[in-house]
């Protein structure tokens, strides 16, 4: 298993400020994933974010919007930049291990008004 | 691109009943695997299927992968109120590393 420490665990903001998530793993990992998952959704794969090269992003997904972090093998920030209501959500970080399985933290719930 | 669909989205059932969720994707999968949320929880791994025909169980719960590995099942047996909650179905192409999640079916086990 994965210990992923994220926060902040909830957060209530202000349309128009940004929001920065972090993401602490208890060991070295290559990559790291930033989930969305809108209420009674499922799960968007926002960007994977690998050590020492940019995000990379999926479709829907752009940087300006959501810049992300990766400065070391356990940590990962992801901002929620200019937020906007259609941005409330739950935002997950991931981790692989043993194998293909996925290792989520426990989440920040985003309400923006 | 690969899609992912998941149903039924909700099943309501008496604790003791029988509860299969279903999914079925686009394309040809390299693996599926099933994760679990419980309400205000955070998706949990709780299998991963990459044989075609493949059948795996734990203790109540059975994964299936279906022979063209395009869909998949997780049927569980005599549901407890300790099984309620969100179960996703997740897939991996074949040319993608990108895992993508079914929308999910909530169960809900009235005792």
């Amino acid at each position: 298993s994965a210990v992923i420490s994220q926060k902040p665990s909830r957060d209530i903001c202000q349309r128009g400020t940004s929001l920065t998530i972090q993401c602490q793993v208890d060991s070295q990992v290559t990559m790291m994933f930033w989930y969305r998952q809108q209420p009674g959704q499922s799960l968007t794969l926002i960007a994977t974010a690998n050590q020492g090269s940019e995000a990379t992003y999926e479709s829907g997904f752009v940087i300006d919007k959501f810049p992300i972090s990766r400065p070391n093998l356990t940590f990962s920030t992801l901002t929620v930049s200019n937020m906007s209501p259609e941005d409330s959500s739950i935002y997950l970080c991931s981790v692989n291990r043993g194998g293909e399985k996925l290792f989520f933290g426990s989440g920040t719930q985003l309400s923006v008004l | 691109g690969q899609q992912v669909m998941q149903i039924p989205q909700y099943q309501h059932v008496q604790e003791g009943e029988d509860f299969t969720t279903y999914c079925n994707s686009s394309t040809t999968l390299s693996n599926i695997q099933w994760y679990k949320q419980r309400p205000g929880g955070h998706p949990v791994f709780l299998i991963q299927l990459v044989k075609s025909g493949e059948v795996k169980k734990q203790k109540r719960l059975t994964f299936q992968f279906g022979e063209a590995k395009k869909n998949s099942s997780l049927h569980i047996t005599a549901t407890q109120t300790t099984d309620v909650g969100t179960y996703f179905c997740a897939g991996r192409s074949n040319s993608g590393y990108a895992l993508n999640f079914g929308k999910g079916t909530s169960l809900l086990v009235t005792p």
